[in-house]
């Protein structure tokens, strides 16, 4: 079962970029790495997923070591609406025995 | 557009009341998800679906069952309420096709009070 851990809070200002780090030191060999973005009073919300190096979307990009043992989400030049939590994911959605952890969250404070 | 919607935003029941939380998605997808969400302990999965009639436990299943008895709805039940269970409940469903762990599409939540 691949437990994560990630920072409780951080905080940045308008326009720099932000970096939040997800342990996963279990991680199995079929696990993803995914990480969803939640406002007050909605769900998650799915920002980027990857399996190993490095993926890149509109949005944010995802840096994975080879060990997988931790990864990064990069976001650049944040904005005050950035102001969420995020959480990290691993697991295997389509093992159907598999379980889905969810990682505590990372609260993002981004200030003007 | 993936819609799942919850049936109520807000409820309150009473304690030893037997709870129905429904959850209906419209994009055909075979998995559907049940969590809780508490201050301070994230996301925490309750039980989910990978099929019509099929269900696993998740991390915290005491005192909850699902039924999935058609594709698009997911119900959660609290089949004896209490106080303990109050938290904000939230659905989730994902499809099944392609690599990896495709998106969950997530309700807006029902924020449950057992009185």
């Amino acid at each position: 079962l691949a437990k994560t851990t990630q920072p409780i809070s951080m905080d940045s200002y308008e326009g720099q970029e932000v970096n939040i780090t997800c342990s996963h030191n279990n991680i199995a060999t079929n696990d993803y790495i995914t990480w969803y973005q939640q406002f007050p009073s909605q769900g998650p919300r799915f920002i980027i997923q990857g399996y190993k190096t490095k993926v890149t979307n509109e949005v944010a990009s995802l840096f994975i070591p080879a060990d997988r043992k931790s990864s990064t989400l990069s976001l650049p030049r944040v904005s005050l609406s950035d102001t969420a939590v995020y959480y990290c994911l691993v697991g295997d959605y389509n093992n159907a025995g598999n379980m889905l952890t969810f990682g505590g969250g990372t609260r993002l404070m981004v200030k003007p | 557009d993936v819609k799942v919607t919850q049936s109520s935003r807000y409820l309150v029941k009473r304690t030893g009341e037997k709870v129905f939380l429904e959850c209906v998605q419209d994009m055909d997808h075979e998995n559907m998800f049940w969590y809780r969400q508490d201050p301070g302990l994230g996301l925490r999965l309750i039980y989910f679906s990978y099929d019509v009639k099929m269900k696993e436990k998740g991390d915290i299943p005491e005192g909850y069952s699902v039924s999935r008895e058609k594709k698009e709805r997911f119900s959660l039940i609290l089949e004896s309420a209490s106080t303990n269970q109050t938290s904000m409940y939230l659905c989730a469903s994902s499809p099944v096709e392609g690599e990896g762990n495709q998106p969950q599409h997530f309700g807006d939540g029902t924020r449950l009070s057992i009185l």
